[in-house]
Formats: C-alpha cells, sequence, structure tokens
C-alpha cells in the first residue's frame, strides 16, 4: 500500500514570496490533516479536511495561509505572502474516518526556509 | 496550558539500557484517546500505539511497554534493552473533541539518542 505522498520535499524562498505543498493522501482515506512542526517542537494543526470539506481551520492563519482539496483526494497548501516565521516541516497526514481513535499516516514532510 | 507535555526534551543512553519516556497530559473530556509516534531521521512520524481512557492495561510489544494512569494523567513509554535504531523523536499526541471536530494534539517530544 503505498503512503502519503508529498511535494517538494525541500523549499527555499525568500520572504513575501508565494509558495505552494502538495499531497495525495492514501488511497480511501477520507480525512486529510495539514501540520506546520517548527524545529523542536511538536507538530500543530492547520487544517482538516473531511473528503473536499474542512472540518477544521481554527489555526490557520487565514490571511496568508490557504488549502484546498478538490475532488475530496489531494490537497494543496498555499502561502502568500511568506514570512520568516513559517520556516517550518510541513507534514501531511491522512487517516481512514474522522474519529477520535483514528491513527494518523504521515508524508515525510515538506521543509521550507524562508530567507 | 499545555494539553500534552513532554518534559525531557532529550534524553542519551547507552545501547542495551532501559528508558522511559513521560508524558503528562490535560483534558476534560471522559472519552479520550493517547498516542504515541515515533520520528525518525527521514522525518515521516509513525504510529506505536494507540490507548482509550478508558482502558487501562499496560500493554508490551516486544522491547516497547506503555503504563497509562488515569490518576496521574500520565501514558509513559519505556523501551527495554534499548537500541541504535530506537534513535528518533517521540512523540505523545492526545485525541478529544474538539470546537469543530476530533482534535490530535501533539506534545514537544523527546529526543532519544541511543549510543553504541
Amino acid at each position: 500500500e503505498a503512503g502519503v505522498a508529498q511535494s517538494p520535499r525541500y523549499k527555499i524562498i525568500e520572504k513575501r514570496q508565494s509558495v505552494a505543498f502538495w499531497c495525495n493522501p492514501i488511497s480511501g482515506h477520507a480525512t486529510l490533516y495539514w501540520y506546520q512542526q517548527i524545529l523542536g517542537q511538536g507538530p500543530k494543526l492547520l487544517i482538516q479536511f473531511q473528503n473536499n470539506g474542512v472540518v477544521d481551520d481554527s489555526q490557520l492563519p487565514k490571511d496568508r495561509f490557504s488549502a484546498e482539496r478538490l475532488k475530496g483526494v489531494d490537497s494543496t497548501l498555499k502561502i502568500q505572502p511568506a514570512k520568516l516565521e513559517d520556516s517550518a516541516v510541513y507534514l501531511c497526514a491522512s487517516s481512514k474516518r474522522e474519529q477520535r481513535a483514528e491513527k494518523l499516516f504521515f508524508g515525510s514532510g515538506t521543509q521550507l526556509s524562508v530567507l | 496550558a499545555q494539553k500534552v507535555t513532554q518534559a525531557q526534551t532529550e534524553i542519551s543512553v547507552v545501547e542495551k539500557e532501559d528508558v522511559t519516556l513521560d508524558c503528562v497530559y490535560e483534558t476534560r473530556d471522559t472519552t479520550y484517546y493517547l498516542f504515541w509516534y515515533k520520528q525518525p531521521p527521514s522525518g515521516e512520524l509513525v504510529f506505536l500505539i494507540r490507548r482509550n481512557s478508558f482502558d487501562e492495561q499496560n500493554e508490551i510489544s516486544g522491547r516497547y511497554s506503555w503504563n497509562f494512569q488515569k490518576s496521574t494523567s500520565s501514558f509513559n513509554f519505556t523501551i527495554t534493552a534499548s537500541q541504535v535504531v530506537d534513535s528518533a523523536v517521540y512523540f505523545c499526541a492526545l485525541s478529544e473533541r474538539g470546537n469543530a471536530g476530533n482534535m490530535l494534539t501533539f506534545g514537544g517530544g523527546t529526543r532519544l539518542m541511543v549510543k553504541p
């Protein structure tokens, strides 16, 4: 079974530029998550989708971050414009259902450096 | 207040030593789940175990064991006879009902270094 795919693996941009990350979850997984992991910290949820609808985006900085999950499969996370403090690893995860007991499957992440 | 606290930021042991990673959580939910994930240098978090709030039985899986104590809100993880391959960052996480849906909150992680 293929895992969660993310691209690119690394990205370096200057502040005020825009950037986009792509995620392809495990086939059949209805729930998709984007997490931000700042160096030395645990992952923090940015947004959660159930199929192509948003379940929770309360911690997403909506003035600069946006995400979509068209057709309930792949997802894209965008930052525009980027700030220095956005430097982090962006992790995508998926699960079969949106339930408390569900275990998440993670991709390897996109490491973003904002200069 | 932090919902999941992993007080040990970094632990270093010599191979074959036993090591315990601490996790303390905070929740008002009566039904919740606790998880441990491992993050090796490749970056991908890997699920290790899940425990629901009604099951306080300790669990053993090979060299790994988990001790869940509701009275102290702790869910500690012990590796027996540690190996170099156990070197990674370990995260404890709490899944509870949030404002909009189920929320999984991670602790800050404990970096474990096992030296040969």
